[in-house]
Parts: structure tokens; sequence; C-alpha cells
């Protein structure tokens, strides 16, 4: 049973154009989710975070949207640039573990 | 800040032995520390939670005798392979909690022959 899901394993964007990743969970407890990059063989490193309290969160060229009706969540990257090319996990968690249920990853590709 | 390192970043051993990975919080202090591993290609799963002074957490599937974790301070947590098969053979990563966010290590990559 897979809580957090990014159903689009792949994106291509034209550098300078927004990027925008989206991320969709099952259980209502979820109240805080993140957003890491990873590249291979390294670690995540975190990128933005949002609590359910709040419907946006922005950082820079960061943007997070949540649609707690929806269960759904978004990152906005704008503008995109070549070195944004990584894989994106969400990530949601209860504040009562801050246990992570990461997301199955997406890699984004941003053309020079 | 919040910096997190893994020692050592790869490994190669083989089967039969035992192996120990480091994860060391450098500039913060971690009550807990979390443990993954990845598969190619796959999502990061969680292994177990480790908590200061107190025995770790394992997830459902995680054979805890197998995978031996100490966390003996605020700033360290080991994960100990116990006579390793070519199937552990993954990429592990740990993280360390800081408020509601994780900050993860390099990873380990763990390859047994």
């Amino acid at each position: 049973d897979q809580q957090v899901k990014q159903n689009s394993p792949s994106l291509s964007v034209q550098e300078g154009r927004i990027s925008i990743l989206n991320c969709d969970y099952t259980n209502s407890m979820f109240d805080y989710f993140l957003w890491y990059k990873k590249y291979p063989a390294e670690g995540p490193t975190f990128l933005i975070s949002i609590s359910s309290i709040k419907d946006k969160n922005e950082d820079g060229r960061f943007t997070v949207f949540l649609n707690k009706s929806a269960k759904h969540l978004s990152l906005h990257i704008v503008p995109s640039q070549p070195g944004d090319s990584a894989v994106y996990f969400c990530a949601a968690t209860n504040s009562g573990t801050y246990k992570y249920i990461f997301g199955t990853g997406t890699r984004l590709k941003v053309l020079a | 800040g919040a910096v997190v390192s893994q020692h050592p970043s790869w490994v190669i051993c083989k089967s039969g032995t035992s192996v120990k990975i480091e994860c060391r919080s450098l500039d913060f202090q971690a009550t807990t520390m979390f443990w993954y591993r990845q598969f190619p290609k796959q999502s990061l799963m969680l292994m177990a939670t480790s908590n200061e002074g107190s025995k770790a957490t394992y997830e459902q599937g995680v054979e805890k005798d197998k995978f031996l974790i100490n966390h003996a301070s605020l700033t360290l947590s080991t994960l100990t392979v116990t006579s390793a098969h070519p199937e552990d053979s993954s990429f592990y990563i740990c993280s360390g909690r800081l408020q509601e966010t994780q900050y993860f290590g390099p990873g380990t990559r763990l390859l047994v022959l």
C-alpha cells in the first residue's frame, strides 16, 4: 500500500520555465510534508517543507502548495535551471512520530 | 547547518562478515536518527528509528538481529549489518532529526560478495 505517490516518474522542462512536480497521499493523519532533491549515490538534500495548517510555502525559486482536501501537494520551481536536474522525492509524516513516508520520486531534467 | 556525515561511503565485504556504518550529526544534536535503505531506482525505505539511549524501533520485515543499531550519543548512531549476504547489498542512508526536519547523510554503498 503506497501511502505517498508520485505518479510522474520523469519530467523534462526547458531552462527558465516552470517545473511542477506532484505528489499525492492517502493518509489523512499526515500533517507535515517535505520535498527533497537527490543525486545518484548521495543522500537526499532538504528543499522545502509545509505544515498542514498552511496551503503555501515559498523559499526563493521553490514553492510548495498543499491541497488538504485533495490530499495533494506540488513543488514549483521557477525559473528552472540545469542544476535542478535530479530526482525529487516528496515525503509525508505525522508530527507525533516524525517517521517519513517517501514517494517514489520524479526525475527532473532541465534542458539548457 | 544541519550536516550529517556517514562513514564509510562505500564498503565491499565477503559474505558472512559484519560491517559497521557510522552516522554522525556534525553541527546539531539528534535525539532521533533514522536508517533507510534504497535499492536501485526505488524509493527510500525506512528500516529503523534510533533514539539516543534506548533501543531502536524496527519497521516490519526488518530483522533486528541482522541490523544492529546503537545510538550511544546525541551525535552518533551506528548500524551493523551482521553476517552480511549478497542480498544485503544496497545503499544505506541515515538521517538526524532537527525539529520537524530530517537531514540526511551522504549514504553508504555496501557490496557483499
